[in-house]
């Protein structure tokens, strides 16, 4: 099993509806999750992190994290033409200082 | 500066020629980190160098590759006899020290390196 999965194809979207991204990770010991955003040709830039299981949301961003299903995942309400880009979920491996970055899932947000 | 600086944007060689990629992190950022990423592929973590301590080199994927950072600050990534398949964007991170674990890692704008 890869350290951090995410599984699903290119998501399309309406604009104005919800984006949801999953994410499972490998290593049971890990303790901080994180969603990057990344545009076509860019580098990727943070827009969350989440340390506690349940929910956290910033604006229009909801992360959420299940220890015991070892899954994170991301909504994203209201979705906007900005919004398509590319999500990378990132899992510090317990007791480790680096991240383990998923393979990323492409989101397409459709006017 | 502002942010994590990479040099050269692009670099073009030819296959057993070696390549420095160079990284300037963040001001007061311990943390640095090398990652690539190839076409369609997430990110591939390289090396992380925290602070003093000994760099972790378990992602480097041969010999020839090897990074060193002078002064607690700036890093190079150095590539020996390029190959076809070392052809990816180079993306170099910092963060502050370890607070929040290797998370809230800062990206430079990489370097798209093409080996021919």
């Amino acid at each position: 099993q890869k350290e951090v999965e995410q599984n699903s194809g290119p998501l399309s979207v309406p604009e104005g509806a919800i984006a949801s991204l999953n994410c499972t990770y490998s290593d049971r010991g890990s303790q901080s999750f994180f969603w990057y955003r990344q545009y076509s040709g860019k580098s990727p830039e943070l827009i969350m992190f989440i340390y506690s299981n349940g929910d956290k949301e910033d604006g229009r961003f909801t992360a959420q994290l299940n220890k015991a299903s070892q899954y994170v995942s991301l909504l994203i309400r209201d979705s906007q033409p900005s919004d398509s880009a590319t999500y990378l979920c990132a899992v510090n491996l317990g007791g480790n200082n680096r991240l383990a970055f998923g393979k990323g899932n492409q989101v397409v947000v459709i006017p | 500066g502002a942010g994590v600086s990479q040099s050269p944007s692009n670099k073009v060689t030819e296959k057993g020629k070696d390549v420095e990629l160079r990284c300037d992190p963040i001001s007061g950022h311990t943390a640095l980190y090398w990652y690539r990423q190839s076409l369609g592929q997430g990110l591939e973590f390289l090396i992380y160098f925290q602070g003093n301590s000994a760099p972790d080199k378990s992602g480097l994927p041969s010999d020839r590759f090897s990074a060193e950072r002078t002064g607690g600050s700036v890093s190079t990534l150095t590539i020996q006899r390029t190959q076809q398949e070392d052809s990816a964007v180079y993306l170099c991170a910092s963060s502050r020290q370890r607070q929040l674990a290797g998370g809230e890692q800062f990206f430079g704008p990489g370097t798209r390196l093409t080996v021919l």
